[in-house]
């Protein structure tokens, strides 16, 4: 089975501290993708790698970066957390191809205060 | 336009019967289209993918593409209590092909009434 772990399920942080969220799969897929989910907006695609120290920009990348040193690890990092950052944050990883489903992490809900 | 759209809900259909989700997207070359169910509170989870014309069964489970009129549904039979949950649609559009990221609807929220 497929397993893509995530650091922590839930995380509360101070304003203007740095966060970092760990996706780790064990599937050796070449995709990871980080996303966040808030009510009535749905699932929106904040940063995506396709290889090693590879990574592109989602739809809402600004006030994140990413780090994709190892393939099956995928680090996404609030430089300065903000009160508008709290989210759940979800990690999914796939393999190469057009009919590549991804398979998704268990989430971190994660409280700036 | 949104790129993938769904019927928020809820939607709620009795115990037994059969539930019937839509999706509608817009960019008429997208080739792979994805079914996953998401619980309060859980992460989605991949329930149907289809990538031609036509029906796919799976279990209780049917997902239907009509590339012509650019809807994909998922038909639930005999819907059961546990079936209730959020269900998204996903497709990979043209511009995606090479990273295969998905496009997801905002999900259509189902109760199944005992």
């Amino acid at each position: 089975d497929v397993k893509v772990t995530q650091s922590s399920r839930y995380l509360v942080k101070r304003t203007g501290e740095k966060v970092f969220l760990e996706c780790v799969q064990d599937m050796d897929h070449e995709n990871m993708f980080w996303y966040r989910q808030d009510p009535g907006l749905g699932l929106r695609l904040i940063y995506f790698s396709y290889d090693v120290k590879m990574k592109e920009k989602g739809d809402i990348p600004e006030g994140y970066s990413v780090s994709r040193e190892k393939k099956e690890r995928f680090s996404l990092i609030l430089e300065s957390a903000s009160t508008n950052q709290t989210s759940m944050y979800l990690c999914a990883s796939s393999f190469d191809g057009a009919r590549s489903e991804q398979y998704f992490g268990p989430g971190t809900r994660l409280t700036v205060t | 336009q949104k790129e993938v759209e769904q019927n928020s809900g809820p939607l709620s259909v009795p115990e037994g019967a059969i539930a019937s989700l839509n999706c509608t997207y817009s960019d008429r070359g997208s080739q792979s289209f994805f079914w996953y169910r998401q619980y309060s509170g859980k992460s989605p989870e991949l329930i149907m993918f289809i990538y031609s014309n036509g029906d796919k069964e799976d279990g209780r489970f049917t997902a239907q593409l009509n590339k012509a009129s650019q809807y994909v549904s998922l038909l639930i039979r005999d819907s059961q209590p546990s079936d209730s949950a959020t269900y998204l649609c996903a497709v990979i559009p043209p511009s995606s092909f090479g990273n295969e990221k998905l496009t997801f609807g905002t999900g259509t929220r189902l109760t199944i009434i005992p």
